[in-house]
C-alpha cells in the first residue's frame, strides 16, 4: 500500500524562526511529490518536485527531493504570521491505478 | 478562469437523505479527483477521473457512494443515504493532466444530523 508520511504532526515556532518539514513515501512508480499549504480552505499549490538534487524556491520557501532516499523537506525560513497553515505533501503515484494521494499534514502556527 | 468550482458551500441534511454534490473543473484539464477532509483521516481520495473515465475509485467508502463524469465539465458524488459519519468537507480537484499540479475547489462543507 502507498505511503505519504509528514513529520512533526505539529509545530508551533516564533516569527522569524526557520522551519524544516519532512515527508517520506513509499509509492509503487513513483513520478513526483507536491506541496500544498492549506489556510482555512482550500489546498493551494506551492511546489512540484520531479528529480532529485534540485531545489525548487519561491520567496522565502525551498523545497528538494531525494528518490534515493524518497523523502522531501519543505524550508521556511524568517517565518511570519501569515505561513500559519497546514503543509500537505503529495505524490504522483504513476501506472497502473495512477493517482494523487496526500500525507495527513503538519500544522504550523507561527507566534508573533 | 474561475477555477474549480463546487456547489453547494454548505450542505445540511438528515440521515437517510440523499445528497448530491456537483464539480465543475477547469476548463481543459484531464483529470478530476473527488477527496473527502476530516479532523481524523486528513484529505482521502474518494475517486480519480481521466478523460472522463474513473481510473481509481478504490477510496470510496462503500456502495452508498457513487460519481459519475458524464462529459469533461461536470462531475458529481452522490451519497444515498446519507449517515452523520459522512459529514466531513468534500473537494473536487482537477489537473491538466497526470503527474501535473491538482486545483482545488473551495470545497462543499456536508453536514449530516
Amino acid at each position: 500500500e502507498d505511503k505519504v508520511v509528514q513529520s512533526p504532526l505539529s509545530l508551533v515556532v516564533h516569527e522569524g524562526d526557520t522551519v524544516t518539514l519532512n515527508c517520506s513515501y513509499e509509492v509503487t512508480n513513483f513520478r513526483s511529490l507536491l506541496w500544498y499549504k492549506q489556510e482555512k480552505k482550500a489546498p493551494t499549490f506551492l511546489f512540484m518536485l520531479t528529480s532529485s538534487g534540485i531545489e525548487k524556491k519561491s520567496g522565502r520557501l525551498s523545497s528538494i527531493l531525494d528518490k534515493k532516499e524518497l523523502f522531501s523537506i519543505l524550508n521556511i525560513t524568517a517565518t511570519q504570521t501569515g505561513d500559519s497553515a497546514v503543509y500537505l505533501c503529495a505524490t504522483w503515484r504513476g501506472g497502473y491505478g495512477n493517482k494523487l494521494v496526500f500525507g495527513a499534514g503538519t500544522i504550523l502556527r507561527v507566534k508573533s | 478562469d474561475a477555477g474549480v468550482i463546487q456547489s453547494p458551500r454548505h450542505e445540511v441534511t438528515e440521515m437517510g437523505q440523499e445528497v448530491t454534490l456537483r464539480c465543475k473543473p477547469i476548463s481543459g484539464h484531464n483529470s478530476l479527483f473527488w477527496y473527502r477532509q476530516t479532523m481524523m483521516r486528513g484529505l482521502e481520495l474518494l475517486i480519480y477521473f481521466n478523460n472522463n473515465v474513473p481510473i481509481d475509485d478504490s477510496g470510496m467508502p462503500e456502495d452508498r457512494f457513487s460519481a459519475k463524469m458524464p462529459n469533461a465539465s461536470f462531475s458529481t458524488l452522490k451519497i444515498q443515504p446519507s449517515e452523520p459519519r459522512d459529514s466531513a468537507v468534500y473537494f473536487c480537484a482537477s489537473s491538466l493532466f497526470e503527474n501535473t499540479e491538482a486545483f482545488f475547489g473551495q470545497g462543499t462543507r456536508l453536514t449530516v444530523v
